[in-house]
């Protein structure tokens, strides 16, 4: 156990649905990251939070956007849904000392099934 | 853009024997980190070892231990003494030392097989 929550497990809507998806990092974390992970695309770094700000984005859709509220955890909003979105979304922290050797730990994951 | 490339998509191992998982990567950078993540089945990603760029010695980590030439921009994991907890999938990822993200950049993975 990483020690990172994900919510919920498994994840079944519609196309053209909108969806949330929840993340508790590691007690003591400040740095919260989202990956997708899809047959096409790999493991992708979508978005990162530092203590409530936006650090970094990568290959992240128009149609989905992130916050991390002042307790830290962080949710994934992906909305306009398609067949294509579907995935496995890692959340994943790493401790408060950037730049440093800090290792992300990796929650298990929500799999998200659009149908 | 940095880019991981991991070029065996499948390996098989026997149990109590080595295999080595081979691993390059594109850079500019000269300061930078290197990963190896497991996968098992229950689809978790689990942190198997990690590599400073800026140490010579080679990360080990009991059964796991790595090849890391930062010349040739090669970073391979070996697994001794295989056991079947090992079947898993195993992702090479490269993170910058330098900027304000700390993103990783995985490679496609290599499945690996432990055959009893």
């Amino acid at each position: 156990d990483s020690g990172v929550t994900q919510t919920p497990k498994h994840l079944i809507t519609a196309t053209g649905q909108r969806v949330t998806l929840r993340c508790s990092p590691r007690s003591g974390d400040l740095s919260v990251y989202w990956y997708q992970q899809s047959l096409d695309q790999g493991l992708q770094f979508l978005i990162q939070y530092y203590n409530g700000e936006e650090r970094a984005k990568g290959n992240i859709l128009e149609r989905f956007s992130a916050q991390q509220f002042p307790d830290l955890h962080s949710e994934l909003n992906l909305s306009s849904l398609e067949l294509g979105d579907s995935a496995l979304y890692f959340c994943a922290s790493s401790p408060p000392t950037l730049g440093s050797t800090d290792t992300q730990y990796f929650g298990p994951g929500t799999r998200l099934t659009v149908l | 853009a940095q880019t991981v490339t991991q070029s065996q998509p499948e390996m098989s191992v026997q149990e109590a024997e080595t295999v080595t998982l081979s691993c390059t990567y594109d850079t500019s950078e000269s300061d930078y980190y290197l990963f190896w993540y497991k996968q098992p089945p229950s689809r978790q990603m689990i942190l198997v070892i990690r590599q400073e760029a800026y140490k010579q010695q080679n990360a080990t980590e009991n059964r796991f231990s790595v090849n890391f030439q930062k010349a040739a921009k090669s970073f391979s994991l070996k697994i001794s003494d295989s056991q079947l907890g090992d079947a898993a999938m195993y992702f090479c990822a490269y993170r910058s030392a330098v900027g304000a993200t700390n993103k990783l950049i995985f490679g496609t993975g290599t499945l690996l097989a432990v055959q009893p």
